[in-house]
C-alpha cells in the first residue's frame, strides 16, 4: 500500500461547480498535511495546510479525518484557472526524519 | 526575498553519460536543501536532502549522488544515466530546523534516450 494515496482523475467539471478531492494516508503518526498545486510541466507550489479543525480559504476548504486517515480538499465556484494538478503531501517518519511525502496528485480540469 | 533556481530547465542526454544539475537559492542562509525526482504521471520522490555543508543524506539507492559544496548550493549527480533516469528533477529549500514548508525551484526536465 502506498503511503499516500489519491484518485489521478481526471476530474472534469464546468466552471462553478463544485468539486472535491480525498487522500488517504497509512501512517497513522502522521502529524501535518498540505495541498499543494503543481500546474502542468511547472514546479509544486503550497496551496494550503489543513490542520485537525478544518480550514478554509477563500473558494478552498481542507478537512482532515484521522480516524479514516484522509484529507479532503472542496474547491467550490471553481474557475478556469483552479485546473492543475492538486498533491496531497504528508510528513511522514522516515529515514530523514519528518519528511514530506506526496501523494501521485489528482488532476482537475474546469471547462468553460 | 528567497528565490531558487534551477538549470538546465531541459536537457536530453544518451544513455551512459555523465549528469550534472545544479541548483541554488539566494536571500536564505543554513537552508535544509532537497532533490526530488517527479517520474511521468507519478508523484514526487525525494532523492536526497542536506542539512549543511558536505552533508548529504539518501533516501534511494541509485546510480545518482548530491554534493553541496556550498551553504545555498545543491548539485545532483551521475556519472552513467539509465533509461529509467528519465524524469522531472525538483530541487527544493526549506527553513534550517525545518522540513514541512519547503518551495521549490522550476525543475528540470530530464530526458535519457
Amino acid at each position: 500500500r502506498k503511503e499516500v494515496e489519491q484518485d489521478p482523475g481526471p476530474f472534469n467539471v464546468p466552471e462553478g461547480a463544485t468539486v472535491a478531492f480525498n487522500c488517504t494516508y497509512s501512517n497513522s503518526a502522521s502529524q501535518s498535511f498540505f495541498w499543494y498545486r503543481q500546474d502542468c510541466r511547472k514546479e509544486p507550489k503550497l496551496l494550503m495546510s489543513v490542520y485537525s479543525s478544518g480550514n478554509e480559504d477563500g473558494r478552498f476548504t481542507a478537512q482532515l479525518n484521522r480516524a479514516s486517515q484522509y484529507i479532503s480538499l472542496l474547491i467550490r465556484d471553481s474557475k478556469l484557472s483552479d485546473s492543475a494538478t492538486y498533491l496531497c503531501v504528508v510528513i511522514g517518519n522516515n529515514n530523514a526524519g519528518n519528511m514530506l511525502t506526496f501523494g501521485g496528485g489528482t488532476r482537475l480540469m474546469v471547462k468553460p | 526575498s528567497q528565490t531558487i533556481h534551477q538549470w538546465p530547465a531541459t536537457l536530453v542526454q544518451p544513455v551512459g553519460s555523465p549528469l550534472s544539475l545544479e541548483c541554488t537559492v539566494e536571500g536564505t542562509s543554513n537552508p535544509n536543501l532537497y532533490w526530488y525526482r517527479q517520474a511521468a504521471g507519478r508523484g514526487l520522490q525525494l532523492l536526497f536532502y542536506s542539512v549543511g555543508i558536505g552533508q548529504i543524506s539518501s533516501e534511494v539507492p541509485q546510480n545518482l549522488s548530491a554534493s553541496r559544496p556550498q551553504d545555498r548550493q545543491f548539485i545532483l549527480s551521475s556519472k552513467k544515466l539509465l533509461l529509467s533516469d528519465s524524469g522531472f528533477y525538483l530541487c527544493a529549500w526549506s527553513v534550517a530546523g525545518i522540513t514541512d514548508t519547503q518551495y521549490f525551484g522550476p525543475g528540470t526536465r530530464l530526458t535519457v534516450l
